[in-house]
């Protein structure tokens, strides 16, 4: 099965700029989807499509994916940023979904 | 404004079963494929299950394979697992969860989820 890698944990301080990367076998040939989970709450998209933004998520997160890394960028950090984030994929050849495991963003 | 309710939770034994259910509202149910996400207590997330619009397409994760079986009712817009021979390790907070579009393609994304159900596996 498709394996999605993430590092547990990033640390910014405010105002900086944050990457989160999810690492697959050629994950540049799939559609990647990342989800912002706040401690006590749902998963929320914030990118989907490598790098398209639902509406109401700010300009501020931005995505990109190419050969075996995607990469989940938040530019000028606010400390309300500070959560869980989560790649996602869908693994056409057994039909099911695929997580990262996850990264925690620390605002310092 | 779409919102999913899941319900159905608790505390069961382990080889026993529970069925959960999902009430979906504030979109035409039957034009969306729908999934079940689970995420254990403290840890990340996993995609259980998924089905299509008209239950034509159907995927489970390995982990639940042959115990867990997912269906809709497009008349009722809901959304159910039920659940069989039940593990410790299916303990977890349970999150129906919205697709972007009617099947189960290579381009299946999750939005938006609902607040979860409970589900406690333990003797």
């Amino acid at each position: 099965s498709y394996v999605l890698t993430q590092p547990p944990s990033v640390s910014v301080a405010p105002g900086k700029t944050a990457r989160i990367t999810c690492g697959g076998n050629n994950i540049g040939s799939k559609s990647v989807h990342w989800y912002q989970q706040k401690p006590g709450q749902a998963p929320v998209l914030v990118i989907y499509y490598d790098s398209d933004r639902p509406s109401g998520i700010p300009e501020r997160f931005s995505g990109s994916n190419s050969g075996n890394t995607a990469t989940l960028t938040i530019s000028r950090v606010e400390a309300g940023d500070e959560a869980d984030y989560y790649c996602q994929v869908w693994d056409s050849s057994s039909d099911s979904g695929v997580f990262g495991g996850g990264t925690k963003l620390t605002v310092l | 404004e779409v919102q999913l309710v899941e319900s159905g939770g608790g505390l069961v034994q382990p080889g026993r079963s529970l069925r959960l259910s999902c009430a979906a509202s504030g979109f035409t149910f039957d034009d969306y494929a729908m999934h079940w996400v689970r995420q254990a207590p403290g840890k990340g997330l996993e995609w259980v299950s998924g089905i299509s619009w008209n239950s034509g397409s159907i995927g489970y994760a390995d982990s639940v394979k042959g115990r867990f079986t997912i269906s809709r009712d497009n008349a009722k817009n809901s959304l159910y697992l039920q659940m069989n021979s039940l593990r410790a390790e299916d303990t977890a907070l349970y999150y129906c969860a919205k697709d972007i579009g009617p099947s189960l393609s290579q381009d299946n994304w999750f939005d938006p989820w609902g607040q979860g159900t409970l589900v406690t596996v333990s003797s």
